[in-house]
């Protein structure tokens, strides 16, 4: 079964520029999750999706971040303009299950440098 | 924001000794999972416990729980260098915990098994 797939791993950019993430999810897993990873922190939680509903935003800094799960399936996180501080990884998980309630599978996420 | 934390943030052991790490966290919780991140498999599941449950086993690991607490343990017995990596807790708060629907981490301990 092929896990979380996410692309694209690494990204350099000056700031103020836009960059977006692409992450597919194990096949029929409803629930997608974003979350952002600083160095040395654990995991932190950006959006939740159940199927293409985004049911849990109210981490996301609305201002700058924008994402979307069009037809359920795959998704795409965005920021613009990018900031020195948006450095870190951004993850992606899945689950078949709604709202936490079981595990969740990660991908390798996308190593974020802004210069 | 972060909900759970670990303790120690960083524990060096030999290789076949026994590592403790414990995880303690504020809100009430539907269930508390356990997490390995190193270099080269991004985060993976390792055990979850619901809070009904007090003690569960998955091969060489052992995790307890206390919710009158608000704290979990995890055991890695026989320790090998391939442990060597972050461990995390998260907590899935659900509706009641008023955070983020999502999991929590707390920021890991990093376990360094020397051969």
């Amino acid at each position: 079964e092929a896990g979380v797939v996410q692309s694209p791993r690494y990204k350099i950019i000056e700031k103020k520029q836009p960059v977006a993430f692409w992450c597919n999810p194990i096949s029929g897993h409803n629930t997608l999750y974003w979350y952002l990873q600083n160095l040395g922190q654990g995991p932190e939680l950006l959006i939740r999706y159940e199927n293409e509903e985004a049911v849990d935003d109210s981490q996301l800094p609305k201002d700058r971040f924008s994402a979307e799960r069009l037809k359920g399936v795959d998704s795409t996180l965005k920021i613009q303009p990018a900031e020195l501080g948006d450095s870190a990884v951004y993850l992606c998980a899945s689950s078949p299950s709604f709202g936490g309630r079981d595990e969740q599978f990660f991908g390798p996420g996308t190593r974020l440098t802004v210069l | 924001s972060q909900q759970g934390e670990e303790d120690p943030q960083a524990l060096s052991i030999q290789e076949g000794e026994n590592a403790t790490m414990n995880c303690s966290y504020k809100t009430s919780i539907n269930n508390l999972q356990w997490y390995r991140q190193n270099s080269g498999r991004g985060l993976v599941h390792l055990i979850l416990i619901r809070s009904n449950e007090r003690e569960k086993h998955s091969g060489r690991l052992r995790v307890t729980l206390d919710t009158s607490k608000k704290s979990s343990s995890l055991l890695i017995t026989a320790s090998r260098a391939a442990d060597t990596a972050s461990y995390f807790c998260a907590t899935d708060e659900g509706y009641s915990g008023g955070g983020a629907d999502g999991l929590t981490f707390g920021k890991g301990t990093h376990l360094i098994i020397q051969p």
